[in-house]
């Protein structure tokens, strides 16, 4: 149990173009759900924070605008990134929390997003 | 704001040996600490994870210590295999917010 998949596993996009990733979890509810980013070598950084049926909260430096984030269901968010440039490339990863697990995250498996 | 710091960032070793990853976090208010491998271009595999009440947990090879009022936990790989190299994050969870550490980038030699 508690698998939070995403999709797609990896895009290559135009700079320019706006690049949605979807988040679901798959067998548990998740009313939190996270958005971090990770550059090669680094580590993951949190970029925000999404409750169902409400508005992000965003890491301090993450643009609101270019980064959207929408958490419509219990089961799925989405990050949209918009105009994307290639600084923007990178491993998205999401994560969700589950209230009936102690409160655990599980992490999906990650999105690598290529901005040409 | 919660900083977590692994040591050492790199670490290599031949097969067969114990080792022990480090971790430091400058918040002692944690809901739990988490370890985690995360292979090359991969996303992350749960380890282990303690809850802030507890002070150790074991699965396998594996097992993580955590000591709450000093900020630090360790991972102890015991009789380490090629397949154990991988990087190795720590991440503490303060409520609904996990920060996570740098990694120790481990190669098991065989």
């Amino acid at each position: 149990g508690a698998v939070v998949s995403q999709h797609p596993s990896w895009v290559i996009c135009k700079s320019g173009t706006s690049v949605k990733i979807e988040c679901r979890s798959l067998d548990f509810q998740a009313t939190t759900m996270f958005w971090y980013r990770q550059f090669p070598k680094q580590s993951l950084m949190l970029m925000a924070t999404s409750n169902e049926g409400s508005k992000a909260t965003y890491e301090q430096g993450v643009e609101k605008d270019k980064f959207l984030i929408n958490h419509a269901s219990l089961t799925l968010s989405t990050l949209t990134v918009t105009s994307a440039h290639p600084e923007d490339s990178s491993f998205y990863i999401c994560s969700a929390l589950s209230a009936s697990s102690y409160n655990e995250q599980f992490f999906g498996p990650g999105t690598r997003l290529t901005v040409l | 704001k919660q900083e977590v710091t692994q040591i050492p960032a790199a670490l290599s070793v031949p097969e067969g040996e114990n080792l022990v990853l480090n971790c430091s976090f400058t918040d002692s208010a944690i809901y739990n600490l988490q370890w985690f491998r995360q292979d090359p271009g991969k996303g992350l595999t749960s380890l282990l994870l303690i809850q802030s009440s507890q002070r150790e947990q074991t699965s396998g090879r594996l097992n993580a210590s955590l000591d709450k009022s000093s900020g630090r936990s360790t991972l102890y790989i015991a009789a380490s295999q090629p397949g154990d190299s991988a990087t190795y994050l720590c991440a503490v969870r303060l409520n609904n917010d996990m920060r996570f550490g740098a990694g120790t980038r481990l190669t098991v030699k065989p």
